[in-house]
């Protein structure tokens, strides 16, 4: 079964700051991958996602996030953040097949 | 307005008491999943649905049953609830999952068994 790593549970940012969370999968296999982020309160939205093709993909918000298929991971990046950013960011990974896999979240909190 | 709806939003009931939760789509999806999530465990997909009739067993399908008997509709069902089952619950569907699809999530559905 595929596995989904999140290793930064909580991110504290400065306003304005670039921010980085990583995410790592375990399959070698080919798989779709998704950023989600869960607003306090609220279902998740999709952030942005990988299915083919520019390893660069960009999202709303400003987010971007980069498939690295040797280190298998995806990384979402904001290279400033906003106050509105505060939020929990959920990395998904489906191989294609019928279940989805999602990593425990990190929770960024961005601070005036 | 295209959306996914949970009932109820929140229920707080005792073991043992049967319930049921609704999710309804109206976007045609072919696939629909139930989540539950819970802090530091992310979302752990407990069953999903690639059509009508068609429904399989996700990572935590233990003490829930789902039936599709129609597109649109994808209840969760907790014949007898205990306490280990307190936790917050998502619908999501999607057109198809294989093709990488978005999934569309509902607002969700807190629940607390005592």
């Amino acid at each position: 079964a595929q596995s989904v790593t999140q290793l930064d549970s909580q991110v504290p940012v400065f306003e304005e700051a670039p921010v980085e969370l990583r995410c790592n999968y375990s399959s070698s296999v080919s798989v779709y991958l998704f950023w989600y982020v869960q607003y306090p309160n609220q279902g998740l939205q999709l952030l942005l996602k990988y299915l083919s093709g520019s390893t660069l993909v960009k999202g709303i918000n400003g987010f971007e996030a980069e498939f690295n298929k040797s280190q298998t991971s995806f990384h979402l990046r904001k290279p400033s953040v906003h106050i509105s950013d505060t939020a929990e960011y959920f990395c998904a990974v489906s191989e294609g097949s019928n279940k989805f896999y999602f990593g425990s979240g990190t929770k960024l909190n961005v601070k005036p | 307005e295209a959306q996914v709806t949970q009932n109820p939003r929140y229920l707080i009931t005792v073991t043992g008491k049967k319930l049921t939760v609704t999710c309804s789509q109206n976007m045609n999806h072919e696939y629909m999943s139930w989540y539950r999530q819970d802090p530091g465990l992310g979302l752990r997909q407990i069953y999903y649905s690639m059509n009508v009739e068609v429904t399989d067993k996700g990572d935590v399908p233990e003490g829930y049953k789902v039936s599709r008997k129609e597109k649109r509709n994808f209840p969760l069902i907790l014949e007898s609830p205990s306490p280990n089952q307190t936790s917050l619950y998502f619908c999501a569907s999607s057109l198809a999952i294989g093709l990488g699809d978005t999934q569309y999530f509902g607002p969700g559905t807190r629940l607390t068994v005592l």
